[in-house]
This record gives structure tokens, C-alpha cells and sequence, in this order.
């Protein structure tokens, strides 16, 4: 079983739709979650960093997390098909070496 | 604020042949990242400097891949001997200090032929 599990996608929706972007993980130890945006041929790009559980919000950007069900997601509300890119979870302990674990990564397209 | 810089961006190489990649982290970082990340895959962590100073290199296969931070600026991953499964995008990213937010760079894409 992987540390960090994430649907691959692709994800289609049309715009101005609210996209649900989610990641599950094994490891309790885990207290900071990220979200990362990467466009084709591009770095990944920092969306949303948040520690521990609970809900942040940035903008058309909300993060969840769920320690308990170890389970977080990402929710795009009115989707633009600016954002259509891979969405990629990402994991770390609040100890040792801080190393992230990534998921898979999601692609979503939003349809014009 | 200047981002984190890579070169080159891309990289074509036959098998058995060797490569070198160069980041520059946000200035004032102290913390750097190289991650290997596959098609279809997210990033693996290879190795991780704080300063100067190697914090983990637990999964860099060290019989053919190498990384240095003379400095504690930038730094330069090196492949010798290269193989096909090599092929990826190799990230840089770099944090103020070790567990603060990761800013990726560009990546450099290495295709081995």
C-alpha cells in the first residue's frame, strides 16, 4: 500500500463547476498537507499549505483535512479552464526530516 | 522575489553517458530539494540539503547519482553512468528552513536514449 493514494483522474468538468480534488494516506504521523498545482512542462506550484485538521480557504480554493479518516481534499469552486493542470497532494511528518510525500497527482480539465 | 532557477531545461543523453543539472535556490533559503519525478507520477525526494550539510539521501542510488552544495547556495545533481530508466523531470525546490513551504524551480527534462 502506498503512503499517499491519489486518483490519477483525468478529471473533466465543465466551467464554473465546483471540482473536488481528494488524497488518502496511511501514515498517522503525517501533520502538514500541501496542494500543489503543475502545469504541463512546469514546475509544481504551491497552492494551499495547512497543518494538522481543519478547513482553509483561499480565495475559489478550499482545503479539508481529515486526520481522522486520514483523508484530505482540494475544492475549486467556479472552475475556470485556467486551472486545468495536474493537481498533486503532498504529506509530511512535523519531525525528522520533514520530507514530503507526494501523490500521483490528479489531471483535471476544466471544458470551456 | 526571484524563484527557484534550473538548468538546463532539457536534456537529451544516449545510455552509459553522464549529465549534470544545476540549481539556485530563493536566495536566503537554507533548505534544498532535488526530486526525480517520473511520467505519470508524483515527485520522489533523491536528496536534501540543509546548508551545506546532507539531510537525506536515503533514497538517491548513490552507485550512479551525486549531489553537492559547496557553498550552501546552489547546487549540481550529477547521473554517471546514465540508464533508460533514468528518463524524468528532476525538481529543485528549496524552503526557508526545514519544514517551511517548498517553492519548486522549472525542473530539467532528461530524456536517455
Amino acid at each position: 500500500q502506498k503512503e499517499v493514494e491519489q486518483d490519477p483522474g483525468p478529471l473533466s468538468v465543465p466551467e464554473g463547476a465546483i471540482v473536488s480534488l481528494n488524497c488518502t494516506y496511511s501514515n498517522s504521523a503525517f501533520q502538514y498537507f500541501m496542494w500543489y498545482r503543475q502545469y504541463s512542462r512546469k514546475g509544481p506550484e504551491l497552492l494551499m499549505y495547512t497543518y494538522s485538521s481543519g478547513n482553509k480557504e483561499d480565495g475559489r480554493f478550499t482545503a479539508q483535512v481529515d486526520k481522522s479518516s486520514k483523508y484530505i481534499s482540494l475544492f475549486i469552486r467556479d472552475s475556470q479552464p485556467s486551472d486545468s493542470a495536474t493537481y498533486l497532494c503532498a504529506m509530511s511528518a512535523s519531525s525528522g526530516t520533514y520530507k514530503y510525500i507526494f501523490g500521483t497527482g490528479t489531471r483535471l480539465k476544466v471544458l470551456a | 522575489e526571484a524563484g527557484v532557477a534550473q538548468s538546463p531545461r532539457y536534456k537529451i543523453i544516449e545510455k552509459r553517458q553522464s549529465v549534470a543539472f544545476w540549481c539556485n535556490p530563493i536566495s536566503g533559503h537554507a533548505t534544498l530539494y532535488w526530486y526525480q519525478q517520473i511520467l505519470g507520477q508524483g515527485p520522489k525526494l533523491l536528496i536534501q540539503f540543509q546548508n551545506n550539510g546532507v539531510v537525506d539521501d536515503s533514497q538517491l542510488p548513490k552507485d550512479r547519482f551525486s549531489a553537492e552544495r559547496l557553498k550552501g547556495v546552489d547546487s549540481t545533481l550529477k547521473i554517471q553512468p546514465a540508464k533508460l530508466e533514468d528518463s524524468a523531470v528532476y525538481l529543485c525546490a528549496s524552503s526557508l528552513v526545514e519544514g517551511n513551504e517548498q517553492f519548486f524551480g522549472p525542473g530539467t527534462r532528461l530524456t536517455v536514449l
